[in-house]
């Protein structure tokens, strides 16, 4: 069985740093790229950040790039979101998901809050 | 970078047929994937690729593309359907970038 369990979310002030993390479980994890989606309270899903298998290649949305960096371990089945330069609009559910063809996202975690606020 | 658009809100009555729609560039070069989104809970899968269905899906629900539209229908609109739906794919501008609709509400009356 799938399964993506993030951690790392929480409250923290605008301009300062965050790291999430995302540990992957029931599937060889570096045969697949990994995303980073995130979800604004009430909003629809935003695309952040990918990676692929082997951290080749990588791309961000335009809202974050510069300010964020995805990366991963393979040896630890873990993926990562460094989130630097936090502003109140980052505040959002944040859910690491799979990678499969074409752009299809065919597993979610639950989800780590991350609330940008002083 | 592209974009998705989405009907923000559909609605269908018990047991009929809806269909959901999802425009955009990049539906004219990539597969619009699919995703059901009940509240409290992360998106779920129902379909990518042509038209095909993850373990689990129902045959109720399939896929279709024409142009710049993707389409997801669901034939007998069941109660447990109401949901959010989301479409994606991977963006024109980038080999990993992907894009989501804005989603659409379903409601089922």
């Amino acid at each position: 069985e799938v399964q993506l369990v993030e951690s790392g979310g929480g409250l923290v002030q605008p301009g300062r740093s965050l790291r999430l993390s995302c540990a992957a479980s029931g599937f060889t994890f570096d045969d697949y790229a990994m995303h980073w989606v995130r979800q604004a309270p009430g909003k629809g899903l935003e695309w952040v950040s990918g990676i692929s298998w082997n951290s080749g290649s990588i791309g961000y949305a335009d809202s974050v790039k510069g300010r964020f960096t995805i990366s991963r371990d393979n040896a630890k089945n873990s993926l990562y979101l460094q989130m630097n330069s936090l502003r109140a609009e980052d505040t959002a559910l944040y859910y690491c998901a799979k990678g499969a063809a074409a752009g299809t996202v065919d597993y979610w975690g639950q989800g780590t809050l991350v609330t940008v606020s002083s | 970078s592209s974009e998705l658009t989405q009907d923000p809100a559909v609605s269908v009555a018990l047991g009929q047929t809806v269909r959901i729609t999802c425009q955009g560039d990049s539906l004219r070069s990539y597969y619009a994937s699919w995703y059901q989104q009940k509240p409290g809970q992360a998106p779920v899968l129902v379909i990518y690729g042509k038209n095909n269905r993850p373990s689990g899906i129902p045959d109720r629900f399939s896929g279709s593309s024409s142009g710049n539209t993707a389409s997801l229908t669901i034939t007998g609109a069941q109660a447990e359907d109401e949901a959010d739906y989301y479409c994606n794919s991977r963006d024109s501008s980038g080999n990993l970038d992907v894009v989501f609709g804005g989603g659409t509400k379903l409601t089922v009356l």
